[in-house]
């Protein structure tokens, strides 16, 4: 069982629409929790991160953890089409920290006009 | 403007080959990093340094070494490069290990070995 779980996608979602990209993780102990945005060809972009269970938002974004059920989910409401990318979940062992970070192999999302 | 490069951006070599790839950041960042980036697998953590002279091994770090002489820079080298080291490498940095500290990537590197 990989440590850090996505859909690989696409996930194909209209303009406008709401994207919803998930990720499972297998240590319970992980306390810190990131979405990083990479376009093709580019480097990994910081988009969020969250620690504590329940919503966190930052304009279009939300993050979503739930501890109980191993989930971190990532919102994007209004999809542009510059949202097209992948999408990494990452995961941290330590709380507080943002250093060794494990990394999901992301989920690719297309938004169509 | 403070960044983080890489060089080469590209590179082609042969088995067996000592090969270097540079990782130089004018931040004054404490904390390097040194990712592997595959298809299926995504990006994994080879080696790490918290400051100068602190390195540490990271997930697949067999083959590879790092040595942290200053703040700046973090080189990766591959002792003896080998097929599976075929890759997309990228180096990031981190001011601390605070949890607001923001690990930034470089463009990355695409290697490979034939």
């Amino acid at each position: 069982q990989k440590e850090v779980e996505q859909n690989s996608g696409p996930l194909s979602v209209p303009e406008g629409a709401i994207a919803s990209l998930n990720c499972t993780y297998s240590d319970r102990g992980s306390q810190s929790f990131f979405w990083y945005r990479q376009y093709s060809g580019k480097s990994p972009e910081l988009i969020m991160f969250i620690y504590s269970n329940g919503d966190k938002e930052d304009g279009r974004f939300t993050a979503q953890l739930n501890k109980a059920s191993q989930y971190v989910s990532l919102l994007i409401r209004d999809s542009q089409p510059s949202d097209s990318a992948t999408y990494l979940c990452a995961v941290s062992p330590k709380a507080g920290t943002a250093s060794k970070l494990t990394f999901g192999t992301g989920t690719r999302l297309q938004v169509t006009l | 403007d403070a960044e983080i490069t890489q060089s080469p951006r590209h590179k082609i070599t042969e088995t067996g080959r000592q090969v270097t790839l540079a990782c130089h950041q004018t931040w004054n960042h404490n904390n390097m990093f040194w990712y592997r980036q595959d298809l299926g697998h995504g990006l994994r953590l080879i080696h790490y340094s918290y400051g100068v002279q602190d390195t540490n091994k990271g997930e697949v770090s067999d083959g590879y070494s790092v040595s942290r002489s200053n703040t700046e820079d973090l080189p990766l080298t591959l002792e003896s490069a080998a097929s599976s080291q075929t890759s997309v490498y990228f180096c990031a940095s981190q001011p601390s290990r605070e949890l607001t500290d923001t690990q930034y990537f470089g463009p990355g590197t695409r290697l490979t070995v034939l």
